[in-house]
Parts: C-alpha cells; structure tokens; sequence
C-alpha cells in the first residue's frame, strides 16, 4: 500500500463546477501537509498548505483530518486555468516528503 | 529571480555512460532533494541534504550518488546508468523546516538506452 493515497481519475469537469479530491496517508506521525499543481511536463508548485483547522485561498478550499489520516481539495467555480495534476504532499519530518501519484483534472468549456 | 535551474534539460545517454544532472538554486536555502517522476508512482525522494556536508538517502537511491560541497550546488551522479533510470528528474530546495514550501527546478528528463 503507497503511504499517500489519491484518486488517479482523471476527472473531467465542465467550466464553473466544483469538484472535490481526496487524500489519505498511512503515516500517523507526519506533520505537514499540503498540495501541489503539476501542469503537464512541468515542475510542481505550491498550490496550498493545509492546516487542521481548514484553510481557504480564493476558489480552493483545504481541509485536513488527522484522526482519519484524510487530506481534501475543493475547486469552486472550475475555470479552464484550473487544469493540471493535484499533488498531495505529506512531510513526515524534515525533509522527507512523500507525494501521492496525483490527480489529474481537466476542465472543459 | 529565486529559482532552482538544472542542466542539462533533457539527455540521451547509452548504458554504462557515466553522467551529472547539476542543480544551483539562489535562495540560500539549507534543505535540497532530489526526486524521480515515473507515470503511476508519482515523485519519490532518491536523496537529500540538510546542509552543506550532509546528505541522506531518500526511497530509491540505488544506482545514484551526490554530494553537497557548497550550499547552492546539490548534483546528481549516475555511476552507471541504466535503462530503468530513464526518467523525468526533479531537484527542489526549501528552508529548513518541514512547514515550508519546496521549490522545484524545471526537471531533466533522462533516456538511458
């Protein structure tokens, strides 16, 4: 089993949904958390930290659940921009960092 | 500009060939890896360093090596490439805490024939 879990889809949206990704790791003890943007042959970036307590940026809304080892995304009002491959990042201390297999979203006009 | 680069971007190489995938980045940052990105698996961690004279083995460091010199420059060696190290390869650098947000160079992507 990967120590971070997500949905590989992809998921096909059309302009203004709100779609949703979800995470899980196996690491209990990890300490960070966060998501990642890939564009396609590009070098990941920051999208988000994700804190216990949610956090929002704009359109994205984050959510962490430490008892459930569970990671969310929320994309409101999907814009064409908006596709790319969602990395979900675990740190579990340091600099060792696990990432997920990725997301791969597409929205659509 | 900030920035991690990474030379060269993209090289075809044969068996055995040895080589270096250099990485600099600008920002004084302490903490650098180096990842591999192969479709399903997403990045793994081959190796890192916490600071100058420091370095780790991350998931897969079999069949590579590096060395940490100087504080801006972290290359990565290949000894004796082979064709199951042909990837796309990440360097990221970030400050040194697990909070903070790592900053990734442009990528190498590597054909071993």
């Amino acid at each position: 089993r990967k120590e971070v879990e997500q949905d590989p889809g992809p998921f096909n949206v059309p302009e203004g949904a709100t779609v949703a990704f979800n995470c899980t790791y196996s690491n209990s003890a990890s300490q960070s958390f966060f998501w990642y943007r890939q564009d396609c042959r590009k070098e990941p970036k920051l999208l988000m930290s994700v804190y216990s307590s949610g956090n929002e940026d704009g359109r994205f809304t984050a959510q962490l659940n430490r008892a459930s080892q569970y990671i969310s995304l929320l994309i409101r009002d999907s814009k064409l921009s908006d596709s790319a491959t969602y990395l979900c990042v675990v740190n579990r201390g340091g600099i060792d960092m696990r990432f997920g297999a990725g997301t791969r979203l597409t929205v659509k006009p | 500009e900030a920035q991690v680069t990474q030379n060269p971007r993209y090289l075809i190489t044969v068996t055995g060939k040895k080589l270096t995938v250099t990485c600099s980045q600008n920002m004084n940052h302490e903490y650098m890896s180096w990842y591999r990105q192969d479709p399903g698996l997403g990045l793994r961690q081959i190796y890192y360093s916490m600071n100058v004279e420091v370095t780790d083995k991350g998931d897969v460091p079999e069949g590579y090596k590096v060395s940490r010199k100087e504080k801006r420059n972290f290359p990565l060696i290949l000894e004796s490439p082979s064709p199951n190290q042909t990837s796309l390869y990440f360097c990221a650098s970030s400050e040194s805490s697990s909070y903070n947000e790592q900053f990734f160079g442009p990528g190498t992507r590597l054909t071993v024939l």
